[in-house]
C-alpha cells in the first residue's frame, strides 16, 4: 500500500518554527516531494528527498529516513504568508506522485 | 522556469452538459501530462496520465469514458468532462513532465468546475 499521513492542521505563530511531518508505508517510494498549496492555486514544489537525511533550502527544510518511512518538512522564521496547506506526496516506480492528505497550517500574527 | 497554464480557471456548467478543459506547456514540450482532481480541503487525486500521441492511462475507479483525455501534441493535452453532474464538481489541476525518466512536475493553476 502507498498510504501516507499528515497532520490535518497545524497553527504557530510568526517567527517561530514548525515541523510538519509525513508518514507513509516503506514499499513503493523513490522519493518524497513536499509542495505548498494556497487556497485555490495549484501546488508549488518545495522540495524533493531521494536520500536520508536533511535538506536544506533557506527557511524550509525537509528530511527523509525511507527506513522509517517518515519524513518532515521544517519552516524557520515563519511569517503570514507561510499560511497554506503542505502536502506531501510519494513519487512511485511509475513515476507519478501519490498526494498525502495534506496539513493546513495557519500562522498567526 | 517551466510554466503550465490552464483554460478556463473557473467554469460554471448546468448538469448534462460538457465542459473542456485545456493544459498547455508554454515553455517546454511535455511528453506526459497528469491530471489530477481536488474536492473542498482534500488532497489531490491523481486522475489519469497522458502520454503525447497514445491513449491516456487511467486510475482505478476513474471513467475514462467519462473524462476524456487528449493528448496531442507535445504541448496541450485536454480534459473533457461528459455528461457532468453536481458530483463532478471540484478543482481540476493538470501538471506536465518535460522528459521521460524526469522527477519534475509542474503544476498548472488549476480549473474550478461547478455543475449546478
Amino acid at each position: 500500500g502507498q498510504n501516507i499521513d499528515q497532520p490535518t492542521e497545524m497553527t504557530a505563530t510568526e517567527g517561530a518554527i514548525v515541523q510538519i511531518n509525513c508518514t507513509y508505508q516503506t514499499s513503493g517510494f523513490n522519493g518524497l516531494f513536499w509542495y505548498q498549496q494556497h487556497a485555490g492555486e495549484a501546488p508549488t514544489f518545495l522540495s524533493y528527498n531521494v536520500l536520508d537525511g536533511l535538506e536544506e533550502k533557506g527557511r524550509f527544510s525537509s528530511f527523509l529516513s525511507r527506513s522509517k518511512g517518515y519524513s518532515y518538512l521544517l519552516l524557520k522564521e515563519l511569517q503570514m504568508k507561510d499560511s497554506a496547506s503542505y502536502l506531501c506526496a510519494g513519487y512511485t516506480g511509475f513515476q507519478k506522485l501519490v498526494f498525502g492528505t495534506g496539513t493546513r497550517l495557519l500562522v498567526s500574527p | 522556469g517551466a510554466v503550465v497554464s490552464q483554460h478556463p480557471s473557473r467554469v460554471i456548467c448546468k448538469s448534462g452538459t460538457s465542459v473542456k478543459i485545456e493544459c498547455r506547456s508554454l515553455d517546454f514540450q511535455a511528453t506526459t501530462m497528469f491530471w489530477y482532481r481536488q474536492f473542498p480541503k482534500q488532497s489531490l487525486m491523481l486522475m489519469a496520465t497522458s502520454n503525447e500521441g497514445s491513449k491516456a492511462t487511467y486510475e482505478q475507479g476513474v471513467e475514462k469514458d467519462k473524462f476524456l483525455i487528449n493528448h496531442a501534441s507535445l504541448t496541450l493535452s485536454t480534459l473533457t468532462v461528459t455528461s457532468a453532474h453536481p458530483e463532478d464538481s471540484s478543482f481540476y489541476i493538470c501538471s506536465a513532465r518535460t522528459r521521460q525518466g524526469s522527477y519534475e512536475q509542474y503544476f498548472g493553476p488549476g480549473t474550478r468546475l461547478t455543475v449546478t
